[in-house]
């Protein structure tokens, strides 16, 4: 059972909106900023989103990110086929010491 | 360009031990937190361990505390983790991660090393 919830799956056609939540409590999301990385099995997790919102460089703006009380939300619009992969929300935790991810969602493009 | 490679991994028996390493490169070593995070086979990322800058703050997963140690070498730009009494759910990759502002953004990865304990 992670600390961090998020939808086991998603999924959408190509072109559309999905959005992927991630529910965390007042020693997590609530007071700490949330990443979010993209896991391609086989190969090492990419960060999409920092602090909550915010895109490194080469991040397509299809990607955002927000936050609203201790839930956070990954967005991606304009789905295209090379999105199906393994998405997690992290932060740090206060309660626990240590940063926390969420148990990950499965997006398959449709 | 940053270099993050993990060595060390391989088969274990129960309760044994192992040392990973990760050698870094393409940016300033000495300047970021350092961290370990692995990934089960089929199964999520799970957060290991942090170590800051000069090695004076550690932090670790509650499954991990008192049978790994990580710690680091900035002279040698290296960080490592050492692992004992190693139990059959510690099989995973193990990645090196680092770069963020803040411990839990892990701008950049290692290709991670694969642990495997079983008899």
């Amino acid at each position: 059972q992670s600390v961090l919830t998020q939808p086991p799956s998603a999924s959408g056609t190509p072109g559309q909106r999905v959005t992927i939540s991630c529910s965390g409590s007042s020693s997590n999301i609530g007071s700490k900023t949330v990443n979010w990385y993209q896991n391609i099995p086989g190969t090492a997790p990419k960060l999409l989103i920092y602090s909550n919102n915010q895109r490194p460089s080469g991040v397509p703006d299809r990607f955002s990110g927000s936050k609203s009380g201790t839930s956070a939300s990954l967005a991606i619009s304009g789905l295209q086929s090379e999105d199906e992969a393994d998405y997690y929300c992290a932060a740090w935790d206060d309660s626990l010491n240590g940063v926390v991810f969420g148990g990950g969602t499965k997006l398959t493009v449709l | 360009e940053v270099q993050l490679v993990e060595s060390g991994g391989g088969l274990v028996q129960p309760g044994g031990s192992l040392r990973l390493s990760c050698a870094a490169s393409g940016f300033t070593f000495s300047s970021y937190w350092m961290s370990w995070v692995r990934q089960a086979p089929g199964k999520g990322l799970e957060w290991v361990a942090s170590i800051n800058q000069d090695g004076s703050e550690k932090y670790y997963v509650d499954s991990v505390k008192g049978r790994f140690t990580i710690s680091r070498d900035n002279a040698k730009n290296s960080l490592y983790l050492q692992m004992n009494s190693l139990r059959a759910e510690d099989t995973a990759v193990y990645y090196c991660a680092t770069g963020g502002a803040t411990v839990a953004q892990f701008d950049y990865w290692g290709q991670g090393t694969l642990v495997t304990v079983s008899s």
